[in-house]
């Protein structure tokens, strides 16, 4: 069964600086997708970015990026001139197999200071 | 505009009392799901729908019920066999049956607690 985890509970980054979030994941398919997702305050869950685990580039969307280490089964999450508003529960998401469902990691709680 | 309604927002259950939570969604999307969150935890699929008139359990499926008549809605019923139902309950979609590789777009949530 694939695993998803994340192993920052917490992480805080002062406004304007770079935060990396950790996700690490277990799995014996070859071809697969991985998302991180947005939890803000309101509750509802917004998409951030995707990877496709069979493109070497790494995705970038504005601000956030991802450091995709297939080999180390890693998936960090980037988030550059951090924003007030980029305060939230950030989930990482793994889909693959013959499924039809994501598996979540618990999250990574993100605060953002002034 | 286009997307995911959930109601309520809030919801409490009395002792073995079954209670529906709606979802509908006008985004023409095939798909569509149920998940539960619990806090500290990430979230867990309850069922899922690929099609109208057909729905699988998920991982957590014992003391929950829904159905898919419609396309634009897939309620789910928190039944007195869910011994532990309080938990933020969030619906999905997506454009094509397949979550592993589509995004999920969600609504708002609706907050179940126990009475």
């Amino acid at each position: 069964a694939q695993t998803v985890t994340q192993s920052q509970p917490e992480m805080s980054v002062q406004e304007a600086e770079t935060v990396t979030l950790s996700c690490t994941y277990d799995t014996s398919e070859s071809d697969y997708y991985l998302f991180w997702y947005k939890q803000p305050p309101s509750r509802q869950m917004i998409l951030v970015i995707r990877q496709e685990a069979y493109k070497q580039q790494n995705a970038t969307e504005n601000r956030f990026s991802v450091n995709f280490q297939k080999a180390a089964k890693s998936f960090s999450l980037k988030i550059s001139d951090s924003q007030l508003g980029d305060a939230a529960m950030y989930f990482c998401a793994y889909g693959g197999g013959s499924n039809y469902k994501l598996t979540f990691g618990k999250g990574t709680l993100l605060t953002v200071n002034p | 505009d286009g997307g995911i309604t959930q109601s309520p927002k809030y919801l409490f259950r009395k002792e073995g009392q079954n209670v529906t939570l709606s979802c509908e969604q006008n985004l023409n999307h095939d798909a569509m799901y149920w998940y539960r969150q619990d806090p500290g935890q990430g979230l867990r699929l309850i069922y899922y729908s690929q099609i109208v008139n057909d729905f699988q359990k998920g991982d957590i499926a014992e003391g929950y019920s829904v159905s898919r008549e419609k396309k634009e809605s897939f309620p789910l019923t928190v039944t007195s066999a869910q011994k532990n139902p309080t938990a933020f309950y969030l619906c999905a979609s997506s454009i094509l049956p397949g979550a592993t590789n589509e995004k999920l777009f969600f609504g708002s949530g609706t907050q179940l607690s126990v009475l």
